[in-house]
């Protein structure tokens, strides 16, 4: 079955914790995209990849940390240097050249 | 860089009525447009594309767009609303080449009235 697993659906932190929120696919897309939900601010970009071992800023990187190890998985960490972390948390596939991007279901990260 | 501007943050719409939500982009030549839809507390699903071409492009449930150069805008259609279309509508842009980014506009709650 094809698609984009995002794990843990829902997910507490303490302050001052580090967090990883995964993000793993098997549609064979070279890129793939975090993005951050909040309420009336849309979609923000964290971090970007488009090949294995390679990763952009997005425009809201500050507190965020990514890595490309295998084309399958790009894992975000929300550091403690990340003052409001309590966000939605959209991870995304893209194969690149014309095509529209894939999401995953989300987890939803709470600090408490 | 490119943005995407959603000027409506929530509209209402009678059931069986049309609708129309709007979006506006900017980016130095014609980027790849999208308007995606998503349910509370979900991922967000495709309902149409445009990269090049005939400027109406159709999509799923009922849904089309109009691309504008000359406006700069991608809006979204629907003749007759149903109640399940209720859910949150986002726009947005890639651009052709490069590192490819796709910016996300803020977004359109969509209210659907009997």
């Amino acid at each position: 079955d094809g698609g984009i697993t995002q794990s843990p659906k829902y997910l507490f932190r303490k302050e001052g914790q580090n967090v990883t929120l995964s993000c793993e696919q098997n549609l064979n897309h070279d890129a793939m995209y975090w993005y951050r939900q909040d309420p009336g601010q849309g979609l923000r970009l964290i971090y970007y990849s488009q090949i294995v071992n390679d990763f952009q800023k997005g425009d809201i990187a500050e507190g965020y940390s990514v890595s490309r190890e295998k084309k399958e998985s790009f894992p975000l960490t929300v550091t403690s240097a990340q003052k409001n972390p309590t966000a939605f948390y959209l991870c995304a596939t893209r194969q690149l050249m014309n095509t529209e991007a894939f999401f995953g279901q989300g987890t939803r990260l709470t600090v408490v | 860089a490119q943005s995407v501007t959603q000027p409506d943050i929530h509209i209402t719409v009678s059931e069986g009525a049309s609708l129309e939500l709007r979006c506006n982009y900017s980016y130095g030549a014609t980027p790849y447009l999208f308007w995606y839809v998503q349910s509370p507390g979900q991922g967000l699903q495709l309902l149409l594309k445009y990269f090049s071409g005939d400027t109406l492009v159709q999509g799923i449930k009922g849904f089309e767009a109009e691309f504008k150069r000359s406006q700069s805008s991608f809006n979204l259609r629907k003749p007759s609303v149903h109640w399940s279309d209720a859910a949150e509508y986002f726009c947005a842009v890639a651009t052709p080449g490069g590192y490819q980014k796709v910016t996300f506009g803020t977004g359109t709650k969509l209210q659907v009235i009997p």
